[in-house]
C-alpha cells in the first residue's frame, strides 16, 4: 500500500517570499491533515479536512497560510509572505476517520524542511 | 483544551537498560491514546496505542497502559536496543478529530 506522498522533501526561501507544499493522501482516506513541526516541538495542527471540507482550521495563521484540498484527495498548503518563524517540517497525515468510524490511526507523510532565510 | 506532557528528553541509556518515558494527558473525555516515533530521517509512525481504560498497548516489545485515575500512558520497554534511537510523541485523540502531541522525547541508546 503506497503511503502519504509529500513534496518537495526540502525547501529554502527569503523571508517575504512564498512557498507551496503538496500532499497526496492514502488513497480511500477521507480525513487529510498539515501539520507544523518546529525544532524540539511536538507536531501541531495547522488544518484538518475532512473530504474537502475543513473540519479544523483554528490554528491556521490565515494572514498568510492558506489550504485547499480538491475534489477530496490532494492538498497544497501555501505560505505567503513566508517569516522566519514559519521554519519548520510540515507534515501531511491522512486517516481513514469518516462519519460513523472509529478512532483510527493517522497516517504521516516524511515531511517538507522549511528554511527561511 | 485537552493536552498532553512528556518528560524532558534527551534520555540516554546503555544497552539492554529498562525504559521509562512518563505521558500524562488532560482531557474533558474520553480520547484514545497514542505513543508515535520518528526514527532519524523519517515520517512519524504509530507505535502502539489504546482506546479505552485500562487497556495495554503493546509493540516491538514496547508497552504502555490507559491509566485513567493517574491520566497516564508511560511508555516502557524491558531491554532497549541502539536501533530504539529516536524521538518517541505521546497523543490523543478523538474519534473524527485531531491528534493532540506532547512535545516529544529524544532517546538515544549507547552500545
Amino acid at each position: 500500500e503506497a503511503g502519504v506522498a509529500q513534496s518537495p522533501r526540502y525547501k529554502i526561501i527569503e523571508k517575504r517570499q512564498s512557498v507551496a507544499f503538496w500532499c497526496n493522501p492514502i488513497s480511500g482516506h477521507a480525513t487529510l491533515y498539515w501539520y507544523q513541526q518546529i525544532l524540539g516541538q511536538g507536531p501541531k495542527l495547522l488544518i484538518q479536512f475532512q473530504n474537502n471540507g475543513v473540519v479544523d482550521d483554528s490554528q491556521l495563521p490565515k494572514d498568510r497560510f492558506s489550504a485547499e484540498r480538491l475534489k477530496g484527495v490532494d492538498s497544497t498548503l501555501k505560505i505567503q509572505p513566508a517569516k522566519l518563524e514559519d521554519s519548520a517540517v510540515y507534515l501531511c497525515a491522512s486517516s481513514l476517520d469518516g462519519e460513523g468510524a472509529t478512532n483510527e490511526k493517522l497516517f504521516f507523510g516524511s515531511g517538507t524542511q522549511l528554511s527561511v532565510l | 483544551g485537552d493536552s498532553v506532557t512528556q518528560m524532558e528528553g534527551p534520555v540516554t541509556l546503555s544497552e539492554e537498560a529498562f525504559l521509562t518515558i512518563n505521558c500524562t494527558y488532560t482531557a474533558t473525555g474520553y480520547p484514545s491514546l497514542f505513543w508515535y516515533v520518528q526514527y532519524p530521517g523519517e515520517g512519524l509512525q504509530l507505535l502502539l496505542k489504546a482506546t479505552k481504560a485500562d487497556d495495554k498497548g503493546s509493540n516491538k516489545g514496547f508497552e504502555a497502559t490507559y491509566r485513567k485515575e493517574t491520566t497516564s500512558f508511560h511508555l516502557e520497554k524491558g531491554s532497549v536496543q541502539v536501533s530504539d534511537s529516536a524521538v518517541y510523541f505521546c497523543a490523543l485523540k478523538y474519534p473524527a478529530q485531531k491528534l493532540v502531541f506532547g512535545q516529544g522525547t529524544r532517546l538515544t541508546i549507547n552500545p
